[in-house]
């Protein structure tokens, strides 16, 4: 199965200014997801990054707040913009595996906003 | 889209007796029942999954069951260890174009196993 390397594994940033996540596949892959776990809680899908053309976002988000880069099959960035302490979470990409139908997930990056 | 159910959210149990966490779906064309186990500080590690075309799967100790005619399925961990204790969710995929697919996941279940 694919190995994805996500990166920072955390930060701690002022309210305000914007963070990017970055995940690169070892592999190339048609569609990337980007999750979002809140404290305590569930994975929420934020939005399916295609290569070529634009994510698609879930309900309750934005692209202004969570632009998305696919420059390529084998990376995609998120950036959290303008943010507040409510957007302290953990983010997580993740990718169909190949063969089969199961997923695979990056080690997730833990966002603070102070 | 794909609606999970997850319960029970807490499940205490004292080492070497059995667990088992229950899941609800609402899309009949879904296919593919994946369990993850999130240890704390870590991502989602795919444990076990099963797809519509059979009922029961197992791994060691641990198994998941589906009955796609009441569309639930559970994962059953028998003999618990203490390393057993993490956040269990169960998932099932929403349909996009062609044969891509996303994940809805379900609330989550904290099992803690008591020594």
């Amino acid at each position: 199965s694919a190995v994805i390397s996500q990166k920072p594994s955390r930060d701690i940033c002022q309210r305000g200014t914007s963070l990017t996540i970055q995940c690169q596949v070892d592999s190339q892959v048609t569609m990337m997801f980007w999750y979002r776990q809140q404290p305590g809680q569930s994975l929420t899908l934020i939005a399916t990054a295609n290569q070529g053309s634009e994510a698609t976002y879930e309900s309750g988000f934005v692209i202004d707040k969570f632009p998305i880069s696919r420059p390529n099959l084998t990376f995609s960035t998120l950036t959290v913009s303008n943010m507040s302490p409510e957007d302290s979470s953990i983010y997580l990409c993740s990718v169909p595996q190949t063969g089969n139908y199961g997923y695979t997930f990056g080690s997730g990056t833990r966002l603070t906003v102070v | 889209g794909e609606n999970v159910e997850q319960h029970p959210s807490t499940l205490s149990v004292q080492e070497g007796d059995s667990a088992v966490i229950k899941c609800t779906y609402s899309d009949s064309a879904s296919n593919y029942f994946p369990w993850y186990k999130q240890e704390l500080g870590k991502r989602p590690q795919l444990i076990i999954d099963i797809r519509s075309n059979v009922g029961e799967k197992k791994d060691q100790r641990i198994a998941v069951t589906l009955n796609k005619t009441a569309k639930h399925f559970s994962l059953h961990i028998t003999e618990t260890q203490p390393e057993d204790s993490a956040v269990y969710f169960c998932a099932a995929p929403t349909r996009l174009s062609g044969s891509a697919r996303q994940l809805t996941f379900g609330s989550g279940t904290q099992l803690t196993v008591l020594p």
